[in-house]
């Protein structure tokens, strides 16, 4: 079936390490997007990636990182520099070529710092 | 640069009954998109508006856009239980997406 798996859907981070979000998707969609959703809050654009090899910082870049090596995949690493990185995490991805298309999210990934 | 927003941010109301979200945005946005988010989980897509005057409907909700006025509009038609969620809108600007902050709408019989 084609859509976007995100993994892992839990993790636990430890104070000072960084950690890496996976971001996968089989639709061959050229954009590719990360947000940050805090509980009972909207969301927060963190990076965004329109061709392989390029990405934008979004709205609160500082602390994160991002690569997009492979059309398919977009990961986000949480850097030990994110002081407040305990939030839920969502992808999302879209194809540029159809104006109507819609944007689809992956199942999100909780990150709980521990 | 977008900004979006949403009212009311949260919404009771009995079931039968109609209501509406609004949404603004500040400036220019190529399409507006509707979201439905449950509780823990992920954003399930309701709603794409491409040009002024779109009108997009679904079972009991109807979405809206008028570009002149920078709004859209997410109407409720005799609500039932099963609409409780929180309902976002999203603007698209410069390949950015920006999200307004969400109207949490309960349903009570």
């Amino acid at each position: 079936d084609g859509g976007i798996t995100q993994s892992p859907k839990y993790l636990f981070r430890k104070e000072g390490q960084n950690v890496t979000l996976s971001c996968e998707q089989n639709l061959n969609h050229d954009a590719m997007y990360w947000y940050r959703q805090d509980p009972g809050q909207g969301l927060r654009l963190i990076y965004y990636s329109q061709i392989v090899n390029d990405f934008q910082k979004g709205d609160i870049a500082e602390g994160y990182s991002v690569s997009r090596e492979k059309k398919e995949s977009f990961p986000l690493t949480v850097t030990s520099a994110q002081k407040n990185p305990t939030a839920f995490y969502l992808c999302a991805s879209t194809s540029k070529r159809q104006a109507g298309n819609t944007i689809y999210f992956g199942e999100g990934s909780w990150l709980t710092v521990v | 640069e977008l900004k979006v927003e949403q009212n009311p941010l949260f919404l009771s109301m009995q079931e039968g009954k109609n209501y509406t979200i609004y949404c603004n945005y500040s400036t220019t946005s190529d399409r507006l998109y509707w979201y439905r988010q449950d509780p823990g989980k992920s954003l399930e897509s309701l709603f794409v508006l491409l040009s002024n005057g779109a009108v997009k409907q679904e079972g009991r909700l109807m979405a809206s856009l008028d570009t002149k006025a920078r709004l859209s509009t997410l109407h409720i038609t005799a609500a039932v239980h099963d609409l409780s969620a929180t309902y976002f809108c999203a603007g698209l600007n410069t390949d950015k997406l920006i999200f307004g902050t969400g109207t949490r709408l309960q349903v009570f019989p």
